[in-house]
């Protein structure tokens, strides 16, 4: 069945910094959806991206569709204490109808 | 708007007992999904409802997980003779469903968290 990774598992990042997160598919994806999961918190929708090689941004928050269609990444510049999180990247198949997530990225800011 | 509403918030239940989550999604959304997740994990896919379609229930850990979707509304996740490792949040979340390369969002709910003893 189709997978979906991401790394890393978990990104410890000194505040101000910039990070990037990765999403990898065992399969050509039709779109791909970004969610942010504050600690206690559940799942929220960040964006989605649907054309080969879209790029998205939102403030400090980058997102690439990958060319081929099987990757994603999220990149944060100048991290701040408010990224805490698990981000989660969840794809659909081109002939499927249900996304499914990958593992998530835990983000801890140090300050 | 209301947005996706579970119940309970929390269940604490003996070791062998049923136990019933019920979510309510928000109106109009055709597809519903349960997902299990446990402390610092990941969304553990359960079950997935779209509109009349047959459910895809190939998440489903046991044959001690059951779902139902009635009136394609209300959705309740049942557990039997529950054991310790089913201790987790479950939660459900719904959308508008897909339209050709485009997936609608999906809205999560508060989740249920159960505590098996």
């Amino acid at each position: 069945g189709q997978q979906v990774m991401q790394i890393p598992q978990y990104q410890h990042v000194q505040e101000g910094e910039d990070f990037t997160t990765y999403c990898n598919s065992s399969t050509t994806l039709s779109n791909i959806q970004w969610y942010k999961q504050r600690p206690g918190g559940h799942p929220v929708f960040l964006i989605q991206l649907v054309k080969s090689g879209e790029v998205k941004k939102q403030k400090r928050l980058t997102f690439q569709f990958g060319e081929a269609k099987k990757n994603s990444s999220l990149h944060i510049t100048a991290t701040q204490t408010t990224d805490v999180g698990t981000y989660f990247c969840a794809g659909r198949r081109a002939a499927g109808n249900k996304l499914t997530f990958g593992g998530g990225t835990r983000v801890l800011v140090k300050p | 708007g209301a947005g996706v509403s579970q119940s309970p918030s929390n269940k604490v239940t003996e070791k062998g007992k049923d136990v019933e989550l019920r979510c309510d999604p928000i109106s109009g959304h055709t597809a519903l999904y349960w997902y299990r997740q446990s402390l610092g994990q990941g969304l553990e896919f359960l079950i997935y409802f779209q509109g009349n379609s047959a459910p895809d229930k190939s998440g489903l850990p046991s044959d001690r997980f059951s779902a139902e979707r009635t009136g394609g509304s209300v959705s309740t996740l049942t557990i039997q003779r529950t054991q310790q490792e089913d201790s987790a949040v479950y939660l459900c979340a719904s959308s508008l469903g897909r339209d050709r390369g485009f997936s609608y969002e999906q809205y999560f709910g508060p989740g249920t968290r159960l505590t098996v003893t």
